[in-house]
């Protein structure tokens, strides 16, 4: 079964703090992809990359930074974690195909 | 104004019920047009995907696109209880780029 990992369901970390999310996927897929989920916000793209060593700001990258070192592994880091990113983040991979994305389960990130 | 509108709900229909999600946009460079279903706490999975107008049918699912009106629709027949999530509609305007969302609709099936 074709895969989105993330590395950690729950995470709380304090204000200030330097925080690594982390997504693997097995599907050999291009495109990989940064999102929090906000209610009332619904999903917000942080940053995209389509290839190695690729990225690309989406609509809200202010505070975060993102790695893409291998094909199958997409970073995002929280530069210095505040209240205000207390959020579900979404981690999901695609082929350029427009056929839609691979979610991973989440990450529900609270700062304290 | 978002580029992407979706029926906020929430929705609550009797079992077996014929149960329509709609998104409106306002991008006409949109060209292809996603369905996900997301369960409580975990991420949506790919429902139906389909590019540029018309229909496409998947057991009891059917996605519909007119992009005359900027309009999709997600019709479900037969609805079942475990349809019970919150529906996100999605579009983007390459094969290979970044989608924009809905905000979704939260959906409950009554047995």
């Amino acid at each position: 079964d074709v895969k989105v990992t993330q590395s950690s369901r729950y995470l709380v970390k304090r204000t200030g703090e330097k925080v690594f999310l982390e997504c693997v996927q097995d599907m050999d897929h291009e495109n990989m992809f940064w999102y929090r989920q906000d209610p009332g916000l619904g999903l917000r793209l942080i940053y995209f990359s389509y290839d190695v060593k690729m990225k690309e700001k989406g609509d809200i990258p202010e505070g975060y930074s993102v790695s893409r070192e291998k094909k199958e592994r997409f970073s995002l880091i929280l530069e210095s974690a505040s209240t205000n990113q207390t959020s579900m983040y979404l981690c999901a991979s695609s082929l350029p195909t427009g056929h839609g994305y691979t979610f991973g389960s989440g990450t529900r990130l609270t700062v304290v | 104004q978002k580029e992407v509108e979706q029926d906020p709900g929430p929705l609550s229909v009797p079992e077996g019920a014929i149960v329509s999600l709609n998104c409106t946009y306002s991008n006409s460079a949109f060209q292809y047009f996603m369905w996900y279903r997301q369960y409580s706490r975990k991420g949506p999975e790919l429902l139906m995907y389909t590019y540029s107008s018309g229909n496409k049918e998947d057991g009891r699912f059917t996605a519909q696109v007119d992009k005359s009106s900027k309009y999709i629709s997600l019709f479900i027949r037969d609805s079942q209880p475990s349809d019970s999530a919150t529906y996100l509609c999605a579009m983007s305007a390459t094969n290979a780029g970044k989608s924009t969302f809905g905000d979704g609709t939260t959906l409950t099936v009554k047995p």
